[in-house]
C-alpha cells in the first residue's frame, strides 16, 4: 500500500526563523510530488510540484527538494512569517495512476 | 476572480436523506476531483473526472456518486448518508491531470446524525 508520511508531525518556532519539513514516501514510481499549505478551516493551496526528475523547486520563502533514491522530500521555509502558521501536506502521485496519496501533514506555528 | 466555489459550506442532515454539495469552477479546467478530510488522517479522494462525461472512482467511492454534465460543474451526491460519511469536503480542479496546479474549493463541512 502507497505511503506517504511526514514529520515532524508538529512543529513551533519563532517569527524570523528558518525550518524543514520532511516527507517520506513508499509510492513507486511516481508521476509527481506536491507541497500544499493548508490553513485552518480552508482549501490546501499548492505550493510546489515536482516530476522524479527534478531534485528542488522554489515558490519565494518555500523550497522543496526531492531524493528519489531514499523517496525523500523537504520543505524549506526561510524567514518565517505568521502568516505561515498552518498545515503543510505532502501528495505524492503513484505513475499510472489518478489517485494521489496524501500525507497526514505538518502543523507549523509560528510565534511572535 | 479565478476560483472553485462549493455549496453549501455547512450542512447538518439526517441519516438517509439524500443531498448534493455543488462545485463549480470558473476557469476552464478539465480535471476535477472530490475529497474527504477526517481528523487524523490524510486527505483521501473520493471521485475524479477527466473531462465531461469522464468520472472515475478515487479511494473512497463507496456511498457517493457523482456526475460530471458541464465542464465547470462537478456535483457529489450522497444518495443515503451515514454518520461514518461526517467529514468536511473539498472540490479542486486543475487545466488537466498531472502536473497542473491544482485548486481547491473552501470546503463542506457534513454533519450527518
Amino acid at each position: 500500500k502507497n505511503q506517504v508520511e511526514q514529520s515532524p508531525q508538529s512543529l513551533i518556532i519563532l517569527e524570523g526563523k528558518n525550518c524543514t519539513l520532511q516527507c517520506n514516501y513508499t509510492v513507486s514510481p511516481f508521476s509527481n510530488l506536491r507541497w500544499y499549505k493548508q490553513d485552518t478551516g480552508r482549501g490546501p493551496v499548492s505550493l510546489t510540484i515536482m516530476t522524479f526528475s527534478e531534485n528542488t523547486k522554489s515558490n519565494g520563502r518555500y523550497t522543496a527538494t526531492l531524493d528519489a533514491d531514499t523517496k525523500q522530500s523537504s520543505l524549506h521555509i526561510t524567514a518565517s512569517q505568521l502568516s505561515d502558521s498552518a498545515s503543510y501536506i505532502c501528495v505524492v502521485t503513484p505513475g499510472g495512476s489518478y489517485i494521489p496519496t496524501f500525507g497526514r501533514g505538518t502543523s507549523l506555528i509560528v510565534h511572535p | 476572480e479565478a476560483q472553485v466555489t462549493q455549496n453549501p459550506r455547512y450542512l447538518i442532515t439526517v441519516t438517509g436523506k439524500k443531498l448534493t454539495v455543488t462545485c463549480s469552477q470558473n476557469m476552464n479546467h478539465e480535471y476535477m476531483s472530490w475529497y474527504r478530510q477526517d481528523p487524523g488522517l490524510g486527505l483521501r479522494q473520493i471521485y475524479y473526472s477527466m473531462n465531461v462525461e469522464v468520472t472515475d472512482k478515487g479511494d473512497v467511492p463507496e456511498g457517493y456518486k457523482v456526475s460530471r454534465k458541464e465542464k465547470r460543474n462537478f456535483p457529489l451526491i450522497l444518495e443515503s448518508p451515514s454518520p461514518n460519511q461526517t467529514s468536511l469536503y473539498f472540490c479542486a480542479s486543475s487545466l488537466y491531470q498531472g502536473l497542473s496546479e491544482q485548486y481547491f474549493g473552501p470546503g463542506t463541512r457534513l454533519t450527518v446524525t
